[in-house]
């Protein structure tokens, strides 16, 4: 079984630019999350989906940051404009659903801006 | 908001050593715990998951314990590896919310 699917990798952009990150989740997995996770920190929520409503985006930044989940499948979470201190890494994760809620992580994307 | 905290941050043992590494949170309405282990560069690998009507599980030469009442969580790593080296984490769901608090971390160096 494939598990979470992450790209790009790395991303090195200039401040002010656009960026945006997708994820593939584990197959039959209804809940998405993105984390943003600096350097020595634990990884903070930004977004939580249930199938393709967002259930929970208290945490992200909404004059700059969106995220879509049209299908209830893969995700795309996007930066614009992006500022020095969004360089962390993006990673998503999946759970089957609300009550079997065990994560699974995907690689991650770090983010350079520079 | 649930606080999730994680001592030491960093520790170093022996290879062949036992170990215990903390985890405490401030709220006891927990759903469930999770243990994760992160490598440099990578995401997070799952570990164990405990519910909160347990109070272990064990996957090999790990186990970890939960005592809600006292807000603790601990993992156990029996006989210990070089290759056990990595960051530990550990995050807890709160009831109706299912959403994951993260403690920072131990870093865990196992030397030969």
């Amino acid at each position: 079984e494939a598990g979470v699917v992450q790209s790009p990798r790395y991303k090195i952009i200039e401040k002010k630019q656009p960026v945006a990150f997708w994820c593939n989740p584990i197959s039959g997995h209804n809940t998405l999350y993105w984390y943003r996770q600096n350097l020595g920190q634990g990884p903070e929520l930004l977004i939580r989906y249930e199938n393709e409503e967002a259930v929970d985006d208290s945490q992200l930044p909404k004059d700059r940051f969106s995220a879509e989940r049209l299908k209830g499948v893969d995700s795309t979470l996007k930066i614009q404009p992006a500022e020095l201190g969004d360089s962390a890494v993006y990673l998503c994760a999946s759970s089957l659903d609300p009550s079997n809620n065990e994560q699974f992580f995907g690689p991650g994307t770090r983010l350079t801006v520079l | 908001k649930q606080e999730v905290t994680q001592i030491p941050a960093a520790l170093s043992v022996p290879e062949g050593e036992n170990l215990v590494l903390n985890c405490s949170f401030t709220d006891s309405a927990i759903y469930n715990l999770q243990w994760f282990r992160q490598d440099p560069g990578k995401g997070l690998t799952s570990l164990l998951l405990i519910q909160s009507s347990q109070r272990e599980q064990t996957s090999g030469r790990l186990n970890a314990s939960l005592d809600k009442s006292s807000g603790r969580s601990t993992l156990y790593i029996a006989a210990s590896q070089p290759g056990d080296s990595a960051t530990y984490l550990c995050a807890v769901s709160l009831y109706n919310f299912n959403k994951f608090y993260f403690g920072s971390g131990t870093k865990l160096n196992v030397k030969p």
